[in-house]
């Protein structure tokens, strides 16, 4: 059973940075098969994809148009985990931000099949 | 960016109602359409992937159909543990990931 454990803190001063890790269980961060994103979520925003890593004999990032000026993802290895870095934090994202795995369920189709817990960032001074 | 729509955006229903909630993408996404249920301070779990395919461990009160840009979520019979939001999400173009807005399915 895959299980995805986030920690990270849930206050971060207005311009300071965000790091927020997702240890991984169960599966391999290095999988040839799945793919790992961030996603927040708001009531001003709904669902929102922030950015995703995964390894194809090589790795591989892409980050959402919204906030690619300013995300990291990063792979590690080591640890069997991902992390977040989010810079130049504002109060427009405080939101609740899950990892979760992807992967390619029957007839070809890839879904969110594990998510971590969730953290609640509060960006306030 | 594909956009995905939710209806109704809120619904009220009773034990054993049969529901449907229905979602939109503005354009064809094929059967690249999974369905989530998330209950208050908890993520979202996978229902349905591949429009209409229920996820181990699913109950099959829940069942879906749909394909191109028209799809729908039925409930049949719904218990107490359903009352949640559902969403709708897209992996047809990807990236980005897009989601539905949501429906809050409410007890009456």
């Amino acid at each position: 059973q895959v299980q995805l454990q986030q920690s990270g803190p849930g206050l971060v001063k207005p311009s300071q940075t965000l790091s927020l890790t997702c240890a991984i269980s169960g599966d391999s961060v290095s999988s040839n098969s799945a793919a790992w994103y961030w996603i927040r979520q708001s009531p001003s925003r709904g669902l929102e994809w922030l950015g995703r890593t995964y390894y194809r004999s090589k790795w591989y990032n892409d980050y959402a148009v919204s906030v690619k000026s300013r995300i990291t993802i990063n792979p590690d290895t080591s640890k069997n985990q991902l992390s977040l870095q989010l810079n130049s934090m504002t109060p427009e994202d405080t939101a609740v931000y899950y990892c979760a795995r992807v992967e390619t369920l029957g007839r070809g189709v890839a879904a969110f099949d594990f998510w971590g817990q969730g953290t609640m960032v509060t960006v306030s001074s | 960016d594909i956009q995905m729509t939710q209806s109704p955006s809120s619904l009220s229903a009773s034990v054993g109602d049969r529901v449907t909630i229905t979602c939109r993408a503005s354009q064809s996404v094929g059967i690249f359409l999974n369905w989530y249920q998330q209950k208050p301070g908890k993520a979202p779990k996978l229902l349905i992937y591949a429009a209409s395919s229920l996820q181990n461990g699913v109950p099959s009160r829940f069942t879906a159909s749909g394909s191109g840009t028209d799809f729908t979520l039925t409930i049949i019979s719904l218990q107490p543990e359903d009352f949640a939001t559902y969403y709708c999400q897209q992996t047809y173009s990807t990236p980005p990931v897009t989601f539905g807005q949501g429906t809050r399915l409410e007890i009456k």
